[in-house]
């Protein structure tokens, strides 16, 4: 069981840029959720899912568009990247969306935006 | 949503026990009280979770009282392999997992 599996794991994008950080859950778990975490921060929540087709944004949504491309995949896209998004990335999965269900996090992506 | 407040930081040496408190005032009938770890470089791991009066696992252990305004993860002889951040979270079903800034633990010989 591989759990949450994001990628990449390390990237350097120049101002401007865009990218896609990938996102997948070998769980069956119906919500997926992309947090960002930076120092002193804590985790904000991005967009989260529910369910296959349907996305919300969470706290911080400005900048990114998510896709629910099916159960298993949760993709987070930065258009045209920002300095200020400079942070380090994290996917996570439950079975259903709520405080009290146990969440699972990928490893998260490091992203530098120069 | 419940609103929480813990300790920023806690500083403990190796093989004492370590009590994190959260004060969670406004919690709801509904609500759960669940506790997550993160390391350095890691995403966060659900430790706990419990409603009312005491929880324990192989990881932890969780106190609440009867008011359920707050509660407390007691790690029983940390090692240096506990230095991590601790999340309390407050909630019912229904909403995405919000984390705050956590307790920083840092376990010294």
């Amino acid at each position: 069981n591989a759990g949450v599996t994001q990628t990449p794991k390390f990237q350097v994008l120049k101002t401007g840029q865009s990218m896609t950080l990938q996102c997948a859950q070998d769980m069956n778990h119906n919500s997926m959720y992309w947090y960002r975490q930076d120092p002193g921060m804590g985790l904000r929540l991005i967009h989260y899912s529910v369910g296959e087709g349907t996305t919300a944004k969470g706290e911080v949504p400005d900048g990114y568009n998510v896709s629910r491309l099916n159960k298993r995949e949760f993709s987070l896209r930065l258009e045209s990247a920002a300095p200020s998004q400079t942070s380090v990335y994290f996917c996570a999965s439950s079975y259903s969306i709520g405080m009290n269900t146990e969440a699972f996090f990928g490893q998260g992506t490091r992203l530098t935006v120069v | 949503l419940a609103k929480t407040t813990q300790p920023i930081s806690m500083d403990s040496y190796e093989g004492q026990e370590v009590n994190i408190t959260c004060s969670h005032n406004n919690i709801a009938t509904n609500d759960y009280i669940t506790w997550y770890q993160q390391f350095p470089s890691q995403g966060p791991r659900f430790i706990i979770q419990g409603y009312k009066t005491k929880v324990t696992n192989e990881v932890a252990s969780l106190f609440i009282p009867a008011d359920r305004k707050s509660s407390t993860l007691s790690l029983p002889r940390v090692s240096l392999s506990d230095t991590a951040v601790y999340y309390c979270l407050v909630g019912g079903s229904g909403y995405a997992l919000n984390f705050g800034k956590g307790t920083s633990l840092l376990v010294t010989p």
